[in-house]
């Protein structure tokens, strides 16, 4: 069956450092994938697309890699801010698949 | 109305009470979905629906049904609540499916006693 993979130990990091967040999946080949963020006490917000034929793709201070042949997602925040401190979700997606969510990872930014 | 609509923001139920969640769109996305999310858990497919008048079955139907009889609005309905439903639902839309941005609702606070 389908298994998505991220840490489940929350990250922590200090201020103007850069978080990765790391996304495996198995026994799937997702031709897209989406990475969202999530605040306590709300839903999940779309944060950025990556298809199977990119190799990376940035937003703003985001960059996400997608590495097919690894079956992994690389997702950064570069100068973060405590204000990026959230839950992160990946969601491998395509063809026949419908998004599934990863369990998430909580990203926590010290001042 | 902008984006999703859930409808109520919480409820505590009675095991064995019947009871619906509202889920309601005004970006007239074709495709529709309701998840659950347990601490630990992560976010969970419960029902889908790629267009009005079709649903499909998620990772966690079993107790769950939905409808789907226009664009706008996908309830789900819990026949006979037990106390595993307590959870957040939440509801969600998309232009299409697999490749397009999903767009989440608030949530629905649902504890079963």
């Amino acid at each position: 069956s389908q298994k998505i993979e991220q840490n489940s130990e929350a990250l922590n990091i200090q201020e103007g450092k850069t978080a990765t967040l790391t996304c495996n999946y198995t026994n799937y080949s997702p031709a897209y994938l989406q990475w969202y963020r999530q605040d306590p006490g709300r839903g999940p917000v779309f944060l950025l697309l990556i298809r199977e034929n990119e190799k990376e793709k940035r937003k703003e201070r985001l960059k996400v890699t997608f590495d097919t042949t690894l079956k992994q997602s690389l997702f950064h925040i570069t100068a973060s801010q405590p204000a990026d401190s959230a839950t992160y979700l990946c969601a491998p997606s395509g063809g026949s698949y419908i998004p599934t969510f990863g369990r998430g990872t909580s990203l926590i930014v010290h001042p | 109305i902008a984006g999703i609509t859930q409808a109520p923001t919480s409820q505590i139920l009675a095991a064995g009470r019947r009871m619906t969640l509202r889920c309601t769109q005004d970006m007239r996305h074709n495709a529709m979905y309701w998840y659950r999310q347990d601490l630990g858990l992560g976010l969970r497919l419960i029902h889908y629906s790629n267009t009005a008048g079709t649903t499909g079955k998620g990772e966690v139907p079993d107790g769950y049904s939905v409808s789907r009889a226009n664009t706008d609005d996908f309830p789900l309905t819990l026949a006979s609540a037990v106390p595993s439903q307590t959870s957040v639902y939440f509801c969600a839309s998309s232009d299409g499916t697999s490749s397009y941005e999903q767009y989440f609702g608030p949530g629905t606070r649902l504890t079963v006693t």
